[in-house]
């Protein structure tokens, strides 16, 4: 059964310094990644994807993600955070075989100036 | 472009009524989904469609239907509202199942 997690229900990391929020999952078959980020009384917007090809992705506002595939993991990052980065954010996985998509419980980051 | 519209934005239903939340997207996007958002929670799938015509059951189906007469309308119909129906619900539509844009949410109540 494929399957998300997101360990940390919060994050919390002051402006300037390097942001990372975690993401595990598990497919069968070739995994289908993505994060997404909403922000208060929002819908959920695309951040960036990884489906194959260079294991670091990079994505909208400065953020980037690292595929590993030996720790079936998909690490959000920045490395300098922005007080503007608050916001809720979510994991997503599809396997190559269907269209739905199996979401985290989302990681609440908050940024401190 | 509007993008993905939802209405309405908020409602608040008695036990055992019924309605529907519209969904409509100007993208031509043949990919359109609805999920409910509970607190603390990932979204969660109730039903989806590859195109019109096409509709499919997600994660959580039961209490709700769906048609897909156009590519650019899906709504959402709940029968017979339940307390447990209590949720965000967002539509969202795409080019492909990988990328999706969605629309600001309904906030339903059932009392």
């Amino acid at each position: 059964a494929q399957s998300v997690a997101q360990p940390e229900d919060q994050v919390n990391v002051a402006e300037g310094n390097p942001l990372t929020v975690k993401c595990t999952y598990s497919v069968s078959g070739n995994p289908y990644l993505f994060w997404y980020v909403q922000y208060p009384n929002r819908g959920l917007q695309f951040l960036l994807k990884y489906i194959t090809g260079d294991n670091l992705v990079k994505g909208s506002y400065g953020f980037e993600a690292e595929f590993n595939k030996s720790q079936t993991s998909f690490h959000l990052k920045k490395p300098s955070a922005l007080v503007s980065d608050s916001a809720l954010y979510f994991c997503a996985v599809r396997a190559d075989s269907n269209y739905q998509l199996i979401w985290g419980a989302g990681t609440k980051l908050i940024i401190k100036p | 472009n509007a993008g993905v519209t939802q209405t309405p934005k908020f409602r608040i239903l008695k036990i055992g009524q019924s309605m529907t939340l519209q969904c409509t997207q100007d993208m031509n996007h043949n990919y359109m989904y609805w999920y409910r958002q509970d607190p603390g929670m990932g979204l969660k799938l109730i039903y989806y469609s590859v195109g019109a015509g096409i509709t499919d059951k997600g994660e959580v189906p039961n209490g709700y239907n769906v048609s897909r007469s156009t590519t650019e309308d899906f709504p959402l119909r709940l029968e017979l509202a339940a307390p447990s129906q209590t949720s965000v619900y967002f539509c969202a539509s795409g080019p492909t199942a990988e990328k999706l844009f969605f629309g600001s949410g309904t906030q339903l109540s059932v009392l």
